[in-house]
């Protein structure tokens, strides 16, 4: 049971437009959300988050919505430059447990030249 | 280096053998977490540490795998009689305090099952 969902496997954007990753989750103990991004080879890095108290949260280029009625957030990358092409994994915590973090599949992000 | 460092990036075994990953955490960040990641999967959580002590662990896959945290510093990861199905990215994660949200991850031990 997939507690956040990614419905996008990939995504193309050309290089300096706006790019928007999609994410869905189920539980509505959640309170806080992540956006992590990964190169191959490496670990997860941090990239921006949100809390449920908010709906949007902005740093740089990455700005996160949240809208909590729809049990749904985005990630908009604006511009988009070829350094972004990566996995963007969306996660979330508080739903009750103490596990950490619970991911989506990841969405690939790929901005053409 | 003050990150998460994990140990070693890269481990190929035969099926049955044993197989043990390490996994060194930022100083005192006292709360350490272990996650699994396959292909086309997000990371998925195993078990989780609060300085010395296992404080779960009833996800951990299957009771060929087993994890510790001695005197609460580095954590190892066993991995006993391996499947092909173990092949897998393993991932050590720590959050430097009790509520805080960010896991910082390591780069990784990624295993591969021949």
């Amino acid at each position: 049971d997939q507690q956040v969902k990614q419905n996008s496997p990939s995504l193309s954007v050309q290089e300096g437009r706006i790019s928007i990753l999609n994410c869905d989750y189920t539980n509505s103990m959640f309170d806080y959300f992540l956006w992590y991004k990964k190169y191959p080879a490496e670990g997860p890095t941090f990239l921006i988050s949100i809390s449920s108290i908010k709906d949007k949260n902005e740093d740089g280029r990455f700005t996160v919505f949240l809208n909590k009625s729809a049990k749904h957030l985005s990630l908009h990358i604006v511009p988009s430059q070829p350094g972004d092409s990566a996995v963007y994994f969306c996660a979330a915590s508080g739903g009750g447990g103490a596990d950490g973090l619970t991911f989506g599949k990841g969405t690939h992000l790929i901005i053409q030249p | 280096d003050t990150g998460v460092s994990q140990d070693p990036r890269h481990k190929i075994t035969k099926r049955g053998q044993n197989v043990t990953f390490r996994c060194d955490p930022i100083s005192e960040h006292n709360r350490l977490y272990w996650y699994r990641q396959t292909l086309g999967q997000g990371p998925e959580f195993l078990t989780y540490f609060q300085n010395e002590a296992q404080l779960e662990k009833s996800r951990l896959l299957s009771d060929r795998f087993s994890a510790e945290r001695p005197k609460g510093s580095f954590s190892t990861l066993e991995i006993q009689r391996t499947e092909q199905g173990d092949s897998a990215m393993y991932l050590c994660a720590n959050i430097p305090w009790d509520g805080a949200n960010v896991l910082t991850f390591g780069a990784g031990s990624r295993l591969t099952v021949l």
